[in-house]
């Protein structure tokens, strides 16, 4: 299957920091690509949807000034926790898919917020 | 909400096939039957999808009923690695988000 990398693989920051969160498709060109969240014990979360060259669409309850998504090229797409809080820790994992075919996840970055 | 139903946990002999259910008696016509799991602290893997037609590849088999309110997985000889959360999602092929339920906890046993 396709290939979704995700850097860093964990990040510890200091309440108040912002940290960026890279989701590159390897081998293919991704229209669309999605952010996750997974909290212990749970299920993934979906938090937005984002499409190459346009504004993310955010699910409800997600606070969009908070976590800054961008979508600059058919192979990245960011995700920017701005001013993280302990409660923000958790597990974000993307997803990325060519038109038509199916989603793959990239291996999920462990951010702790201390 | 998630639109599909599966049995939080089931146990399965290594070397047996593991059967995995899942009801989505909402699904509409235009939506896929798609499979993933997740190995603890890993991205979920890709397995199977399928719209109408039962599925195979080198991973598993997907069973999906005549009315497609329902699905079942299979794993034809299962091995400890099996060991997972199995998610079963409907879903458009066409760029549409994967909304994830509860997934069934599977253990493969020695």
């Amino acid at each position: 299957g396709a290939v979704v990398s995700q850097h860093p693989s964990w990040v510890i920051c200091k309440s108040g920091t912002s940290v960026k969160i890279e989701c590159r498709s390897l081998d293919f060109q991704a229209t669309t690509m999605f952010w996750y969240r997974q909290f212990p014990k749970q299920s993934l979360m979906l938090m937005a949807t984002s499409n190459e060259g346009s504004k993310a669409t955010y699910e409800q309850g997600v606070e969009k000034d908070k976590f800054l998504i961008n979508h600059a090229s058919l192979t990245l797409s960011t995700l920017t926790v701005t001013s993280a809080h302990p409660e923000d820790s958790s597990f974000y994992i993307c997803s990325a898919r060519e038109a038509g075919n199916e989603q793959f996840f990239g291996p999920g970055t462990r951010l702790t917020v201390l | 909400d998630a639109k599909t139903t599966q049995p939080p946990s089931m146990d399965c002999a290594e070397g047996r096939a593991a059967n995995l259910p899942c009801n989505h008696s909402t699904i509409s016509g235009n939506e896929y039957v798609y499979w993933y799991r997740q190995i603890h602290s890993q991205g979920p893997q890709y397995i199977i999808h399928g719209l109408k037609n039962n599925e195979t590849n080198e991973m598993a088999s997907l069973i999906i009923t005549e009315d497609r309110k329902s699905s079942t997985l299979i794993l034809p000889h299962a091995t400890l690695r099996d060991t997972a959360v199995y998610y079963c999602i409907v879903g458009s092929n066409q760029g549409g988000k994967l909304i994830f339920g509860q997934g069934t906890e599977l253990s493969v046993k020695p």
